[in-house]
């Protein structure tokens, strides 16, 4: 069975300090896409940062990035120079070439501190 | 429109009474996802059409549940015989083909079973 986990539920950073979010996986898959949601008060889910398995290089997007460890099955998020536009519930998420639903942690969520 | 749009924005309804949910996709769209996400809970995986293919019914967690796909479209996601425990946010998402994985979602649609 493939599965995400998120092991911190909550977190807090002070505005303009660097946090990390974790996440790890299982799959006994080798093709596979690894993503970070942000979903704000709103509701709307909104893409952060996507990471394809077979590329090496760590994806990242401005203040955001990860850190993707393959053999781990571990795939952190780095928010550097936090704002507090970046409170939100971040969800970890994966899914294989082949296989039709995209699996989600249970999220973890994050407030900025002014 | 320009994003996924799902109605009612929120539902009240009585226990035993029926609901009728609905997601219009990103128009050239081809697969469509509906998640359930009870509060402060992760993403829990309902439904998934692609194309013309027969849908991914193994999320649906009862018979109660039911969902369709018109015409490639919008779809249509019902809860018979509500009950209380069918209280969360229903999130609807949707895949361009060979998209490398990355669903847009719409706000959701809360729903609330008194």
């Amino acid at each position: 069975a493939q599965t995400v986990t998120q092991s911190q539920p909550e977190m807090s950073v002070q505005e303009a300090e660097t946090v990390t979010l974790s996440c790890t996986y299982d799959t006994s898959e080798n093709n596979y896409y690894l993503f970070w949601y942000k979903q704000p008060p709103s509701r709307q889910m909104i893409l952060v940062i996507r990471q394809e398995a077979y590329k090496q290089q760590n994806a990242t997007e401005n203040r955001f990035s990860v850190n993707f460890q393959k053999a781990a099955k571990s795939f952190s998020l780095k928010i550097s120079d936090s704002q507090l536009g970046d409170t939100a519930m971040y969800f970890c998420a994966f899914i294989t070439y082949n296989n039709n639903d995209m699996r989600f942690g249970a999220g973890t969520r994050l407030t900025v501190k002014p | 429109g320009a994003g996924v749009s799902q109605s009612p924005s929120n539902k009240v309804t009585e226990k035993g009474k029926d609901v009728e949910l609905r997601c219009d996709p990103i128009s050239g769209h081809t697969a469509l996802y509906w998640y359930r996400q009870s509060l402060g809970q992760g993403l829990e995986f309902l439904i998934y059409f692609q194309g013309n293919s027969a849908p991914d019914k193994s999320g649906l967690p009862s018979d109660r549940f039911s969902a369709e796909r018109t015409g490639g479209s919008v779809s249509t996601l019902t809860i018979q015989r509500t009950q209380q425990e069918d209280s969360a946010v229903y999130l609807c998402a949707t895949q361009r083909r060979l998209s490398a994985g990355e669903l847009f979602f719409g706000e959701g649609s809360r729903l609330t079973v008194l």
